[in-house]
């Protein structure tokens, strides 16, 4: 079966320091995960995608992930926050069905002090 | 491009009343999600479309829950008789291709939050 941990529930960072939003996951055979952000009373929106190839993958609005397999793990980084940055983000894994499904972690709410 | 169009954005009302969300997908987009995501969790999947086909709607509660996607755009996701656990916020998402050999990404429409009194 596929899960997603994400084990922050809340993250604080100041403006200008490099962030980090930690994922592991747990799947059978080759994963596919992606990172989307929530900002209030509106959907998700995709940030970035692991399939395959080079294991820092580059996203938008400056983000980036880092996939390690020997550790399960595909966390979010940014070099330096901005206060807009602040959201609630979310860690997922595609089922390795057919039937292409995401599988959400339980979010991580990122917030970005002045 | 225009993005997953969801409608209503909020809706209120009593238990054991029905409710109708409405999608509409990118133009194009071959498979449809719908997704439930109550508060503090992460969305989790009722039902996915390919086309007008059901692919997958093994989380669906099917004793009160229902989709359909006519034509194979446009779908609806009803509830009824609706239950105090079905406050949630209701997301649609699409995605260009389905199946197993497709690694496409979904992009979600901005949610029907619903309130059960």
């Amino acid at each position: 079966a596929q899960s997603v941990a994400q084990p922050e529930d809340q993250v604080n960072v100041a403006e200008g320091n490099p962030l980090t939003v930690k994922c592991t996951y747990s799947v059978s055979g080759n994963p596919y995960l992606f990172w989307y952000v929530q900002y209030p009373n509106r959907g998700l929106q995709f940030l970035l995608k692991y399939i395959t190839g080079d294991n820092l993958v580059k996203g938008s609005y400056g983000f980036e992930a880092e996939f390690n397999k020997s550790q399960t793990s595909f966390h979010l980084k940014k070099p330096s926050a901005l206060v807009s940055d602040s959201a609630l983000y979310f860690c997922a894994v595609r089922d390795q069905t057919g039937a292409n499904n995401l599988f959400f972690g339980t979010g991580t709410r990122l917030t970005v002090i002045p | 491009e225009a993005g997953v169009a969801q409608s209503p954005r909020y809706k209120i009302i009593e238990k054991r009343q029905s409710v109708a969300f409405w999608c509409n997908p990118i133009s194009g987009h071959a498979t449809l999600y719908w997704y439930q995501q109550i508060l503090g969790q992460g969305p989790k999947l009722l039902i996915q479309f390919q086309n007008n086909g059901v692919v997958d709607d093994s989380q669906l509660p099917k004793d009160r829950f229902s989709a359909e996607r006519l034509k194979g755009v446009d779908s609806t996701l009803k509830i009824q008789p609706a239950k105090l656990e079905d406050s949630a916020v209701y997301l649609c998402a699409s995605s260009l291709r389905a199946g197993t050999e497709s690694t496409d990404t979904q992009y979600f429409g901005p949610g029907t939050r619903l309130t059960v009194l």
